[in-house]
């Protein structure tokens, strides 16, 4: 099982501000393994959201916004919107690649 | 721009062996660390292996250790994931991925393919 545990899932209506968390432990983000972002559009392969705790790819828009502090990383959403609606994982390094158990975001 | 397209998914039996490929293009693969990352049917992300760039240095998730060989080949451009014992439990969308360097991320990833062990 996963060692990264998300919400399964998080809903907020459009426009509204969302957040989802991804707490670890001291062998993997608490060690000082960077958190990372994906984001999974229904039926398409996971695109990166954000890496490195909070920094964007080229082309994802400022909404989306990453943050890490101890043992818990965060992904907040701002001003919702309905093409948001997708699985979100979080993924760092504890002796391997792991992932978080993914949550489900629904636009209202 | 980057592609990785992957194939090789299909229908095999429990016990059964399967050959996946991955084929890059738009990046110098041979620079660039990958991995294989699965999804079983309605669950989460699991990695699954990884190569280093010039193939010395793998690894393997505990639940395919002994079972599942990764390799590539540089000069074309290709990942593969030989599968042998395969079991039920084994069914999943198989993703590959290119690795940031040393930076422990998925910068790019293919559109998936099937694989379903099934009697």
């Amino acid at each position: 099982q996963s060692v990264l545990t998300q919400p399964p899932s998080v809903s907020g209506a459009p426009g509204q501000r969302v957040t989802i968390s991804c707490t670890g432990s001291s062998s993997n983000i608490g060690a000082g393994y960077d958190v990372h972002w994906y984001q999974q559009l229904p039926g398409t392969a996971p695109k990166l959201l954000i890496y490195g705790n909070s920094n964007r790819p080229s082309g994802v828009p400022d909404r989306f916004s990453g943050s890490k502090s101890g043992t818990s990383a965060s992904l907040a959403i701002t001003g919702l919107q309905a093409e948001d609606e997708a699985d979100y994982y979080c993924q760092s390094y504890d002796s391997s690649h792991v992932f978080g158990t993914g949550t489900k975001v629904t636009v209202l | 721009e980057v592609q990785l397209v992957e194939s090789g998914g299909g229908l095999v039996q429990p016990g059964g062996s399967l050959r996946l490929s991955c084929a890059a293009s738009g990046f110098t693969f041979s620079s660039y660390e990958m991995n294989w990352v699965r999804q079983a049917p309605g669950k989460g992300l699991e990695w699954v292996s990884y190569i280093s760039s010039s193939g010395s240095t793998i690894y393997y998730a505990d639940s395919v250790k002994g079972r599942f060989t990764i390799s590539r080949d540089n000069a074309k451009n290709s990942l593969y994931l030989q599968m042998n014992s395969l079991r039920a439990e084994d069914t999943a969308v198989y993703y590959c991925a290119r690795e940031r360097g040393g930076l422990n991320y998925f910068d790019y990833w293919g559109q998936g393919t099937l694989v379903t062990v099934s009697s």
